[in-house]
């Protein structure tokens, strides 16, 4: 059975700061997928990454995967409170419990 | 306007009452999925439907049923509500052709059993 874990599930930092959002699964897949979702809110679509080795980056998120580790991380760069969400991956389906995020001044 | 809808966006329902969650999506997607939202445990998968003649059941599919009505119509019932299905529904949709297959998701739906 496939299994998606995430940590840390709670993250609270400065903003200005800089960490890593971890995400491991259970079996082979090359295609991995992170999720945006602010309270009350929907999710929505943050990054696809669809090989070994694949990074997308996108204002101070980056996101990176690693099939052979079966490793995906996503990587805060000086965090901005705007960036105060739960942040979920997900793997054929499957998601993990999320990391909910909160920046402060 | 808004591509996945759903209806109704709340509902509060006694214990053994049959209710039905609607979805439809403008996006052309053929694929759709039921997923329910608790605190602390993510995203669970419910049913999910590759096309309009396909139903799979996902993790938890036990006290739940769908229907594939047409494409864009992807329907959940529970045919005796019981108070530990209270949760967020969110369905959701996703193209099988393209390159990332993301899913895009509803509103959500906030389900209350008394």
């Amino acid at each position: 059975e496939l299994k998606v874990e995430q940590n840390p599930l709670f993250l609270s930092m400065q903003e200005g700061k800089n960490y890593t959002i971890y995400c491991n699964y259970s079996t082979t897949s090359d295609r991995l997928y992170w999720y945006r979702q602010d309270p009350g809110k929907s999710l929505e679509s943050l990054f696809v990454l669809l090989s070994n080795g694949a990074v997308k980056q996108e204002g101070r998120l980056m996101a990176s995967l690693d099939t052979k580790a079966r490793l995906s991380t996503l990587h805060i760069t000086a965090a901005v409170h705007d960036l105060s969400a739960t942040y979920f991956c997900a793997v054929d389906m499957r998601f993990g419990a999320g990391t909910r995020l909160t920046v402060k001044p | 306007d808004a591509d996945v809808t759903q209806t109704p966006r709340n509902r509060i329902t006694k214990t053994g009452k049959r209710i039905m969650l609607e979805c439809s999506q403008t996006k052309g997607h053929d694929r759709m999925y039921w997923y329910r939202q608790d605190p602390g445990l993510g995203l669970r998968l419910i049913y999910y439907s590759f096309d309009v003649k396909d139903i799979n059941k996902g993790e938890i599919s036990d006290g739940y049923s769908v229907s594939r009505q047409a494409q864009a119509k992807f329907s959940l019932s529970l045919e005796s509500a019981i108070p530990n299905q209270t949760a967020l529904y969110f369905c959701a949709t996703s193209s099988s052709g393209g390159v990332g297959n993301e899913q895009f998701f509803g509103p959500g739906t906030r389900l209350t059993v008394l």
